[in-house]
């Protein structure tokens, strides 16, 4: 167990539709990675919060959007759903003394 | 940004044998470069790591090397058990701040017995 926590586990949705994936970080990390992973894609980094704050964005979309509270929980938004959006979505976490990140059990998102 | 390339996609082994996964990547201000386990529906787990100024890093049965004027770093499996079998990636961190990862596409090791 990593201590980071994912909500749901499984999510099954219709295209057009729109979803909210939770994470929860290890306690005292301030730093969340959100990524997806499809089977063509590999792991593909998409934005990360560093204490409530965007620090950086990789591929996506605009479609997707994610925010960190002040509880440092995250959650990752998916809106206007396509059948690609189908993966396993993945949040991380990182103390801001190390460079190791430490992943969730995922959230596995199917759109039909 | 960073590209990190990832060979072989497959390595079937026996069991005892040993194992090499090799990983390439583009930006030379990469300096942090982590090595992740993924069995089959489960999180990636990291089981190893080395930074830009270590050549080698060795636990147990699991070693990584680093040649950075070569830009390329792989990971050494001795003695390989059946449960080694698991998808293997490899990452840069992406300079610029942040600790962003930039992964392979992954290995899929399987170990016979």
């Amino acid at each position: 167990d990593s201590g980071v926590t994912q909500t749901p586990k499984h999510l099954i949705t219709a295209t057009g539709q729109r979803v909210t994936l939770r994470c929860s970080p290890r306690s005292g990390d301030l730093s969340v990675y959100w990524y997806q992973q499809s089977l063509d894609q590999g792991l593909q980094f998409l934005i990360q919060y560093y204490n409530g704050e965007e620090r950086a964005k990789g591929n996506i979309l605009e479609r997707f959007s994610a925010q960190q509270f002040p509880d440092l929980h995250s959650e990752l938004n998916l809106s206007s759903l396509e059948l690609g959006d189908s993966a396993l979505y993945f949040c991380a976490s990182k103390a801001g003394y190390t460079d190791t990140q430490y992943f969730g059990p995922g959230t596995r998102l199917t759109v039909l | 940004g960073e590209n990190v390339e990832q060979h072989p996609s497959t390595l079937s082994v026996q069991e005892g044998d040993s194992a090499v996964i090799k990983c390439t990547y583009s930006d030379s201000a990469s300096n942090y470069f982590p090595w992740y386990k993924q069995e089959l529906g489960k999180r990636p787990q990291l089981i190893i790591d080395i930074r830009s100024n270590v050549g080698e890093k060795k636990d147990q049965r699991i070693a990584v090397t680093l040649n950075k004027t070569a830009k390329h770093f792989s990971l050494h499996i001795t003695e390989t058990q059946p449960e080694d079998s698991a998808v293997y990636f490899c990452a840069a961190s992406s300079p610029g701040g942040y600790s962003t990862l930039t992964f392979g596409k992954g290995t899929m090791l399987l170990v016979s017995p």
